[in-house]
């Protein structure tokens, strides 16, 4: 199994560009989710999953959407993207909601120049 | 609002013991979480607590007191491997997971 997989790793966007965010789970979970993580913060949920299909906010939802028309693939994306969202990504799946661990994905750090 | 406090940054001895503390201010309770996270890397769960007690795995021991909104984290026979940020993080009456900001635990020889 490769757990959480995201890809890419690394990425430089300009204000104003869009991007796909990619994550992918081998683990057949239910549940995935979106945090973002900035220095010196707690994770922040941005968008969850709890199956194929449908999705809900999070705390932090404002600039992105997701899609999740497979129980594998959970994409994030930014549209028009700004400063302020310059931060590392993190996708995480449980197979449920309550005393589940979440796995997390490798991460990726985004900067918006 | 809701609510998680713990240490920015703490110090301690290879081989020595360290407790990490939380507080929490939460809607509702549904279970507290420790993950450990090295640099540029990604959160790993540790522990979990429902109820109230001390959870003991190994070298890493975790305790809740829910009527005091309170945890620790317990790392014995520190390694220098324990190097890392210990997140703390409670799940909410929406089974949501809110997060503490981390304390970074830097281990000397």
């Amino acid at each position: 199994n490769a757990g959480v997989t995201q890809t890419p790793k690394f990425r430089i966007l300009k204000i104003g560009q869009s991007m796909t965010l990619q994550c992918t789970q081998d683990m057949n979970h239910n549940y995935m989710y979106w945090y973002r993580q900035d220095p010196g913060m707690g994770l922040k949920l941005i968008y969850y999953s709890v199956g194929a299909g449908i999705t809900d906010k999070g705390e932090v939802p404002n600039g992105y959407n997701v899609s999740r028309s497979t129980t594998e693939d959970f994409p994030l994306r930014l549209e028009l993207a700004a400063p302020s969202q310059t931060s590392v990504y993190f996708c995480a799946s449980s197979p449920g909601q309550d005393y589940n661990e979440q796995f997390f994905g490798p991460g990726t750090r985004l900067t918006v120049l | 609002g809701q609510n998680i406090d713990q240490p920015t940054e703490m110090t301690a001895t290879e081989g020595a013991i360290v407790q990490i503390n939380c507080t929490y201010q939460t809607s509702g309770f549904n279970g507290l979480f420790w993950y450990q996270q090295h640099a540029g890397e990604a959160p790993t769960f540790l522990s979990y607590n429902v109820l109230d007690g001390l959870e003991e795995k190994g070298r890493f021991s975790s305790f809740l007191s829910r009527s005091k909104g309170y945890s620790y984290l317990l790392l014995k026979e520190l390694q220098m491997k324990d190097s890392a940020s210990y997140l703390c993080a409670v799940m909410d009456s929406n089974y949501q997971l809110i997060w503490g900001a981390g304390t970074k635990l830097i281990i000397k020889p």
